[in-house]
């Protein structure tokens, strides 16, 4: 059984630039939450995906947003890239909508010049 | 929204001494609070949970308790070991009504051998 998956690992992006992340959820799970953890934070909520719907949203601006495939895998899409975008992005996955039982993935660091 | 507040960003402890992390919240609800555990380089990982109706949870070396009349939490570990250190995060339920979970800034643990 293979755990939450992310790539890339590391990226650079200029500002005003466009980037994917992509995940892999573990087997058998149908929900995927992307956070946010910028230098010196927590992890700070984007949304969640599950069975391919959006299903709730933290206090991010549209030009954050996401897909879910059929096999449950996400991207993570943020458009008009601004310096404040530099974090590790952290994907989790679990096997309902209970955040309680989610697995993060070891994350992609952007870092936005 | 719900607010937590981990006011010790670092905490270092002598190696089979007790490790005592600390956790404020805001907002009071009726449901489960989370404790993650974070090594560099790798996505957070749950370590213990505790639900609102009970005011102490033991696993092994790990026990959190929880005073709702004063919304704190405190994790403990007895006795502490090198391999404990870490970044601790505490996670408290969200109150805008979307399944989501509020992540404190992370307290850094270190155990000295």
């Amino acid at each position: 059984e293979t755990g939450v998956t992310q790539s890339p690992t590391h990226l650079i992006k200029t500002r005003g630039q466009q980037v994917t992340l992509r995940c892999s959820s573990q087997s058998g799970h149908n929900t995927v939450s992307w956070y946010q953890q910028a230098l010196g934070q927590g992890p700070q909520f984007i949304f969640q995906y599950y069975r391919e719907e959006e299903n709730g949203r933290g206090n991010f601006p549209p030009r954050f947003s996401g897909l879910q495939f059929p096999n449950y895998s996400s991207e993570l899409n943020v458009n008009a890239l601004e310096l404040d975008d530099s974090a590790l992005y952290l994907c989790a996955s679990s096997p309902g909508l209970e955040q309680e039982t989610q697995y993060f993935g070891p994350g992609t660091r952007l870092l936005v010049l | 929204d719900q607010q937590v507040k981990q006011n010790s960003p670092s905490l270092s402890v002598q190696e089979g001494r007790i490790s005592i992390l600390n956790c404020d919240y805001t907002n009071s609800m009726f449901d489960y609070f989370l404790w993650y555990k974070k090594y560099p380089a790798e996505g957070p990982t749950f370590l213990i949970s505790i639900s609102s109706i009970k005011d102490k949870n033991e696993d092994g070396r790990f026990t959190v308790f929880l005073n709702k009349s004063a919304k704190h939490l405190s994790l403990h570990i007895v006795p502490s070991q090198p391999g404990d250190s870490a970044v601790y995060f505490c996670a408290a339920p969200s109150t805008s009504g979307t399944y989501k979970y509020i992540f404190g800034t992370g307290t850094r643990l270190k155990v000295l051998a």
